[in-house]
């Protein structure tokens, strides 16, 4: 499709396990952000792609969250040793550059039970 | 670093009444500012847009939003609200800084519709 693909859209995982979330941002898009959303709450920022350049990872809220971009497209968000804390939908987003709108994937719902 | 403050965390409104959500931003340059609307379940969708130019700038759904350069505002409007208009809205502030994240968003204001 043409817009940004989130997978899986739901994920229920137990406390400390390990769990992935993949973007699919719209071809062509040089930057891809990564998002959280707790239940009511508003966009907690997480992380930030721009093209080749080092990624802005100052969102992050701990060593257990990474994220990763591969050739400049596919991203994958990585949490381990998830905790009941890390439930939340997370959003990802693309742009075609620095002046242009994000483009919004549907999120994934994170449950960790 | 630019900043966005929506101050109105959660606003109701009759059906049919008009509507104004503020929008404040910090930034030493005119930035690119955007308006997004969040329905329940569902991402982010743009609703409008300001990057030069005419300082009103129209949306989708009959929404509109107004750049004040000297108030840093870009408030958004609509003069009759429907039920379906329920959702979160985010005003969000873009600049061209280099090395930053480039991308800013305000913490939402809730908009509940009164039949």
């Amino acid at each position: 499709g043409a817009g940004v693909s989130q997978s899986p859209s739901n994920k229920v995982t137990e406390k400390g396990k390990d769990v992935e979330l993949r973007c699919d941002p719209i071809s062509g898009h040089t930057a891809l952000y990564w998002y959280r959303q707790s239940l009511g709450q508003g966009l907690e920022f997480l992380i930030y792609f721009q093209g080749n350049s080092a990624p802005d990872k100052s969102g992050l809220p701990s060593d257990r969250f990474s994220a990763e971009r591969t050739g400049g497209s596919v991203s994958t968000l990585t949490i381990q040793r998830t905790q009941q804390e890390d439930s939340a939908v997370y959003l990802c987003a693309s742009r075609f550059d620095r002046v242009t709108e994000a483009f919004f994937g549907q999120g994934t719902r994170l449950t960790v039970v | 670093a630019q900043s966005v403050t929506q101050p109105d965390i959660h606003i109701t409104v009759s059906e049919g009444a008009s509507l104004e959500l503020r929008c404040n931003y910090s930034y030493g340059a005119t930035p690119y500012l955007f308006w997004y609307v969040q329905s329940p379940g569902q991402g982010l969708q743009l609703l409008l847009k300001y990057f030069s130019g005419d300082t009103l700038v129209q949306g989708i759904k009959g929404f509109e939003a107004e750049f004040k350069r000297s108030q840093s505002s870009f408030n958004l409007r609509k003069p009759s609200v429907h039920w379906s208009d329920a959702a979160e809205y985010f005003c969000a502030v873009a600049t061209m800084d280099t090395g930053r994240r480039a991308l800013t968003f305000g913490s939402g204001t809730r908009l509940q519709v009164q039949p």
